[in-house]
């Protein structure tokens, strides 16, 4: 398989609870994005790697979202005490130096 | 007013008609992306472009830089056509600036 990898496909969690992501991008890619996108929404930028270096972090991302990129190639992204707003597709995406963004089939999350 | 703008948001077209959706952005761009996803599926990326144009199958993509314009074109639509089509606009911070997306549904 050579493509972006997300698991879990579907994630159900009661509010309060932590989750966490796992993102496997194309192994030669050094550049790493998480998305959100709520429904009817276009995807807003959360976070980005370079190898292992979270180089940017949207304002978006509260305190209670962190990512990790800890070897330079897959990467978490972790939600602590999920609240109902945190329900939506959270999607990952590689690309090589920027060009030729590929992405994964997304998590989606839902907080009941 | 959006960064990234997209028209039209909905069209609705004929099996075999030739389609074309636009995307003008007002922001200093490297690329210009046009993706596509599915409904309930994944984003697909179908072009990046600095410059020019790119085909590929019934897809072509163009661009203008100088009128900071770009537009998709399908030749001989086809149902399994039908998707959100998104432009994405890759400014110098390696962010993606995302239109709104065209919902395409193309009828047999």
């Amino acid at each position: 398989d050579t493509g972006v990898s997300q698991n879990p496909r579907h994630k159900i969690t009661k509010r309060g609870q932590n989750v966490t992501f796992r993102c496997d991008p194309i192994s030669e890619h050094n550049r790493l994005y998480w998305y959100r996108q709520t429904l009817g929404q276009g995807p807003e930028f959360l976070t980005y790697f370079q190898n292992e270096a979270q180089l940017e972090k949207s304002r978006l991302l509260s305190d209670r979202f962190s990512a990790e990129r800890p070897k330079g190639s897959f990467s978490t992204l972790e939600i602590q005490r999920t609240e109902q707003g945190d329900s939506a597709m959270y999607l990952c995406a590689s690309s090589l130096a920027g060009f030729g963004y590929t992405f994964g089939s997304g998590t989606r999350l839902t907080v009941v | 007013k959006n960064e990234v703008e997209q028209s039209p948001q909905n069209l609705t077209a004929q099996e075999g008609e030739f389609i074309t959706i636009n995307c003008s952005y007002s922001v200093g761009i490297s690329a210009l992306h046009w993706l596509q996803q599915h409904p309930g599926g994944g984003i697909v990326s179908l072009f990046m472009l600095s410059s020019g144009k790119k085909k590929h199958g019934r897809l072509i993509a163009t661009i203008n830089i100088q009128e900071k314009h770009s537009s998709l074109h399908i030749t001989a639509s086809h149902p399994r056509d039908s998707a959100v089509y998104i432009c994405a606009a890759k400014d110098s911070n390696y962010q993606l600036i995302w239109g709104a997306g065209t919902k395409l549904i193309i009828k047999p």
